[in-house]
């Protein structure tokens, strides 16, 4: 069984500010996926990114950035230079077998002009 | 192309009626999922459907939720006897192949049942 913590309940940040979403996953399984979900206000969740448990190989795309370290099971993920847009709610989800998502609480994020 | 649907987009019903929930997938997906959100919560997952196999009912909260699939398409998740507790966002997401680990799922809109 998996499990997810999003520590993190709330974030407020002021536009422009960086800002990291923490995620601490626990998995008996050797071979998973993780993956970041974005829920804006309208309600609809948005794949954002996936890591294979593999490649702990830091990746930057724009203004996302995401950080895996497998030997402390966490996967965050980090806004440089963040707008209005990514005021959101992100979850945090493990994936292994044929098993579905396993969702953190998710952590909102405010960002204010 | 069109993404997962979802209907009603709004539910109010009375304590004690059945309700259905349906989903339309992305077409060509074999993989559908029903995740049930409360307020201030994550996603709570309920049932998953993958092409021709029996569903993993694991997540059904109790006996008076199902849900099938007709045809490898369409969804309906069923509520019967509602209860004040089963108010919450119901979503539905799809998959291409769902058996791949690494397998992206779209998710739609969903449907907010408030069970009064």
């Amino acid at each position: 069984a998996q499990k997810v913590t999003q520590a993190q309940t709330e974030i407020s940040v002021v536009e422009k500010e960086d800002v990291t979403l923490d995620c601490v996953y626990e998995t008996r399984d050797t071979t998973y996926y993780l993956f970041w979900y974005k829920q804006p206000p309208s309600g609809e969740l948005v794949f954002l990114i996936r890591r294979n448990s593999f490649d702990e190989q830091n990746e930057i795309s724009g203004r996302y950035s995401w950080n895996f370290q497998k030997s402390t099971s966490s996967f965050n993920f980090t806004i440089t230079a963040s707008q209005v847009v990514d005021s959101a709610v992100y979850f945090c989800a493990p994936r292994s077998g044929n098993t579905p998502l396993v969702f953190g609480k998710g952590t909102r994020l405010s960002v204010i002009a | 192309g069109a993404g997962v649907s979802q209907s009603p987009s709004n539910k109010v019903t009375e304590k004690g009626k059945d309700v259905e929930l349906r989903c339309d997938p992305i077409s060509g997906h074999t993989a559908l999922y029903w995740y049930r959100q409360s307020l201030g919560q994550g996603l709570e997952f309920l049932i998953y459907f993958q092409g021709n196999s029996a569903p993993d009912k694991s997540g059904l909260p109790s006996d008076r939720f199902s849900a099938e699939r007709t045809g490898g398409s369409v969804s309906t998740l069923t509520i019967q006897r509602t209860q004040q507790e089963d108010s919450a966002v119901y979503l539905c997401a799809s998959s291409l192949l769902g058996l791949a680990v690494s397998d992206e799922q779209f998710f739609g809109p969903g449907t907010r049942l408030t069970v009064l």
